[in-house]
């Protein structure tokens, strides 16, 4: 089966800083790698998607990046905020009848005004 | 916007006790799935439901485990005979045609 492994797990910066979490993947056939985020005792949220025919997506101060031969994608966080302090799950799954992630363990994010 | 809502938000049971956890996911949603997260840990996956069967489920959803939608609405995980390990936030999550999950808030179940 498919194994995601997430570093770091805790990762602090300065407000204004950039915040990077490094995933890599085993399944080739993962095609598709979202990530959640998740603040204390809230449900995983959803904040950007990337498919695998895809390298790059960008949404405002958030960006992934996707490198298939070596099966890892990364999260990158611009100009990073304190309510950007969560826990990030990376994921990868392929459509087997239906999308099931394999979720990383998880990196603490802490952003120190 | 819709959202995947769950009940109750929190459950104490003792062990041995059997629960019912509760999901309503999007209307419109085809695929219904649960999920455990033990405190601290990452999200593990239990099960997956489309068309009214199971279409997935991992090694950690053994016969203790049940799942069922009793109406068209509702979306239910059983555990029969609770265990302390059971002890964990469950999530129910739904997704329509396309890939994105999208996550209920979640019960906080704690075995005694």
């Amino acid at each position: 089966g498919e194994n995601v492994e997430q570093h770091p797990s805790t990762l602090s910066v300065q407000e204004g800083d950039s915040a990077v979490i490094k995933c890599t993947y085993s399944d080739s056939a993962s095609n598709y790698f979202p990530w959640y985020k998740q603040e204390l005792g809230k449900r995983p949220q959803l904040i950007i998607d990337i498919r695998s025919n895809v390298g790059e997506k960008k949404d405002q101060r958030i960006a992934v990046t996707l490198n298939k031969t070596a099966k890892h994608f990364s999260l990158h966080i611009t100009e990073t905020q304190p309510e950007d302090s969560a826990v990030y799950f990376c994921a990868a799954s392929s459509r087997g009848g239906s999308y099931i992630p394999t979720f990383g363990r998880g990196t603490s994010l802490i952003v120190h005004p | 916007e819709p959202e995947v809502t769950q009940t109750p938000s929190h459950q104490v049971t003792q062990m041995g006790q059997e629960v019912i956890l509760r999901c309503v996911p999007i209307s419109n949603h085809l695929y219904f799935y649960w999920y455990r997260q033990i405190l601290g840990q990452k999200v593990e996956f239990l099960v997956s439901f489309y068309n009214n069967e199971i279409s997935e489920k991992s090694e950690i959803f053994d016969d203790q485990f049940s799942v069922e939608r009793p109406d068209g609405s509702n979306f239910t995980l059983k555990i029969r005979s609770t265990k302390l390990e059971d002890s964990a936030m469950y999530f129910c999550a739904s997704t329509g045609l396309g890939e994105t999950q999208y996550f209920g808030p979640g019960t906080r179940l704690l075995v005694l």
